[in-house]
């Protein structure tokens, strides 16, 4: 079994801060993590994803997220936070053996102030 | 746009009605997957299909029932609903099988109103 805990489910940062957003994965086999970004209103959109090799993945818009085996997590980071980041982000998981499907974390929704 | 098209985009129906969601995939990619969005749950999956079989089942309930047809487009039939089922429900689709190294795409999902 496979599991997503998202720290905070709202995190607050100024224009130009550095948004740091957690997740921390629970499997019993070598995970496929990704971030998802949903805009109001809007479906879910690939922000990245961590398969095999660099655990440092880089993604659009300036984010990335840097996968910690020995912590069982991976969080997304972007340096310098823009009024057009405020959205609701989703970390989740699957499975490296068999057929796979997402699991998903509760969600964070960043607010960016100006 | 991420290719993936859901109909209708909002619904509104009473307790107790059936309804149907479509969903049509990306070009090219054969598998589909069905989620429901609520405050309560969160993103739950419900069922996946591939090449018009069920590949993997999730958290759906009987009242609720999913197709692939051969022109694999989807669609999620909800039945006896209740006022808990109202939802966003997102259809998502990806070329292979399984969601290691796939990247799914999702749709922009049909709002389920149940009054």
């Amino acid at each position: 079994a496979q599991s997503v805990t998202q720290l905070g489910s709202h995190v607050s940062v100024s224009e130009g801060a550095l948004v740091l957003l957690r997740c921390n994965y629970s499997s019993s086999v070598p995970p496929y993590l990704f971030w998802y970004v949903q805009y109001p209103n809007q479906g879910l959109q690939l922000l990245l994803k961590y398969t095999t090799g660099a655990t440092l993945v880089k993604g659009i818009n300036g984010f990335e997220a840097e996968f910690k085996k020995s912590e069982t997590s991976f969080h997304l980071t972007k340096p310098s936070a823009h009024m057009s980041d405020a959205a609701e982000y989703f970390c989740a998981v699957s499975t490296t053996s068999g057929y796979s499907t997402l699991t998903f974390g509760k969600g964070t929704m960043l607010l960016v102030s100006p | 746009d991420s290719g993936v098209t859901q109909t209708p985009k909002h619904l509104i129906t009473a307790t107790g009605q059936r309804v149907t969601l479509r969903c049509s995939p990306r070009s090219g990619d054969l598998s589909v997957y069905w989620y429901q969005q609520s405050l309560d749950q969160g993103l739950q999956f419900l069922i996946q299909y591939y090449n018009g079989e069920e590949r993997a089942k999730g958290n759906i309930l009987e009242r609720f029932s999913a197709q692939q047809f051969p022109d694999l487009h989807s669609e999620l039939n909800l039945s006896s609903l209740e006022l808990g089922d109202s939802a966003l429900y997102f259809c998502a689709s990806s070329v292979g099988a399984g969601a290691s190294g796939n990247t799914i795409y999702f749709g922009e999902g049909s709002w389920l109103t149940v009054v």
